[in-house]
């Protein structure tokens, strides 16, 4: 599986923007990025998802580098429900639907202050 | 909102003891995969289910684990003999490839 680099931690303040990075410098042509974020004794919750283009849903936007070795987890203004570890996954997704299993790493762990 | 419902969502067995965990994927949802998380460790996927049969199964998957829709809306996991090691948070998730909806999970206690 290809490979994914995140910072163990990070920390922001309530409601100023963050940005989570994610190297990922073996993706192939059909690997789609692919974010989920795990709050504290929950489920993992899915964020976002792209492949070569920005993205943008109600939770975050997804910035994706033209080489598409990198791409950067935006969330627009924080809040203390945002504190979760974020995964950035790279997943191949089948052309007839389905896809691998999701490989989670150690992903980083967001901190928010009040 | 729709969820997926996992049942229990807490148990505590003896070592060599059968185990099936229950959930209740979304209704329109065609994919299901049962993920683990051993404490203070990272998720593990350990199968995928589609079109009534495995489509994907790690190496953590081995004999002693086996999946089932027996009714066309529940999906269980079971494990024939549970061994300590299988102590673990386990997430039963629905969706498709490209958004999977995770349950609360199920914490699971070998003694």
């Amino acid at each position: 599986d290809a490979k994914t680099t995140q910072p163990n931690s990070m920390e922001s303040n309530e409601e100023e923007p963050v940005h989570l990075p994610c190297n990922h410098s073996t993706i192939s042509g059909t690997d789609y990025i692919h974010w989920y974020r795990q709050l504290p004794s929950q489920g993992p919750e899915y964020v976002i998802h792209g492949l070569t283009s920005n993205v943008n849903n109600r939770m975050a936007s997804l910035a994706i580098a033209e080489d598409r070795k990198s791409s950067t987890l935006i969330l627009h203004r924080a809040t203390l429900r945002d504190a979760a570890v974020y995964y950035c996954i790279l997943l191949h997704m089948y052309s007839g639907g389905g896809a691998d299993g999701l490989t989670f790493g150690k992903g980083t762990h967001l901190i928010i202050q009040p | 909102e729709p969820e997926v419902t996992q049942t229990p969502s807490h148990q505590v067995t003896q070592m060599g003891q059968e185990v099936i965990l229950r959930c209740v994927p979304i209704s329109n949802h065609l994919y299901f995969y049962w993920y683990r998380q051993i404490l203070g460790q990272k998720v593990e996927f350990l199968v995928s289910f589609y079109n009534n049969e495995i489509s994907e199964k790690s190496e953590i998957f081995d004999d002693q684990f086996s999946v089932e829709r027996p009714d066309g809306s529940n999906f269980t996991l079971k494990i024939r003999s549970t061994k300590l090691e299988d102590s673990a948070m386990y997430f039963c998730a629905s969706g498709d490839a490209a958004e999977l909806f995770f349950g609360e999970g199920s914490r699971l206690t070998v003694l």
